[in-house]
């Protein structure tokens, strides 16, 4: 089974602020099947990359994927309001278990 | 609209058994891998379970096997979970969740949840 660890587990930053958030696999993740989510409190999680880099439908391009293998990182270019919350990171493909990881929080500082 | 509607949640108590449903809409329901995942209080998301498009081929985590049960009626367009001898950790809001593409042998990552069935397991 593939152990995700994220990092920070708190980022506390201010809007307009460059955000980078980590996503580490026990073992490598294949064929960069590894996505993030973004849930804000009291909502569903909303997919906002697959594909390690794929931005999905409707989400703005200051979100950014980026990484490969065991190490994998999402880039939040400025900071706006809306987008202090949770993230988590989750690896698929075809070998299940379909883990996710513990979850960034990005608070406003 | 693309939508999943969840329900069937409750309170149980320890040992209990529970059975959600998620039902679909606004999309080709059989042609689409889905999935379970919950969410305990104040916690992370954790995958409980997947299944195949036809329904074939089911999957668990190893905190819910052989106890929990994925299946699928693709006539009704709705995912079910049976959910046997809970414990107080099945606590949880569980979601169930669209693969985003359809593909032969690859589960996707997530495009679409429900709104979440809270399962509360206390006596």
């Amino acid at each position: 089974e593939i152990v995700l660890t994220q990092s920070p587990g708190t980022l506390s930053l201010s809007p307009g602020e460059r955000a980078t958030l980590s996503c580490r696999a026990s073992q490598s993740v294949s064929s960069s099947y590894l996505a993030w989510y973004q849930q804000k409190r009291g909502q569903v999680p909303r997919l906002l990359i697959y594909g390690a880099s794929i931005r999905a439908t409707g989400i703005p391009d200051r979100f950014s994927g980026s990484g490969s293998g065991t190490d994998f990182t999402l880039t939040i270019s400025r900071l706006e309001p809306e987008d202090f919350a949770v993230y988590h990171c989750q690896q698929y493909g075809t070998s299940p278990p379909f883990s996710f990881g513990q979850g960034t929080k990005l608070e406003i500082k | 609209e693309l939508q999943l509607v969840e329900s069937g949640g409750g309170l149980v108590q320890p040992g209990g058994s529970l059975r959600l449903s998620c039902a679909a809409s606004g999309f080709t329901f059989s042609d689409y891998a889905m999935s379970w995942v919950r969410q305990a209080p104040g916690k992370g998301l954790e995958w409980v379970s997947s299944i195949e498009g036809p329904g074939r081929d089911t999957y668990y985590a190893a905190s819910v096997k052989g106890r929990f049960t994925v299946s699928r009626d693709n006539s009704k367009n709705t995912m079910y979970l049976q959910m046997n001898s809970l414990r107080a950790e099945d606590t949880a809001v569980y979601y169930c969740a669209k693969d985003s593409f359809s593909r032969n042998g690859v589960f996707d990552a997530f495009d679409i949840w429900g709104q979440g069935a809270m399962v509360t397991v206390s006596s």
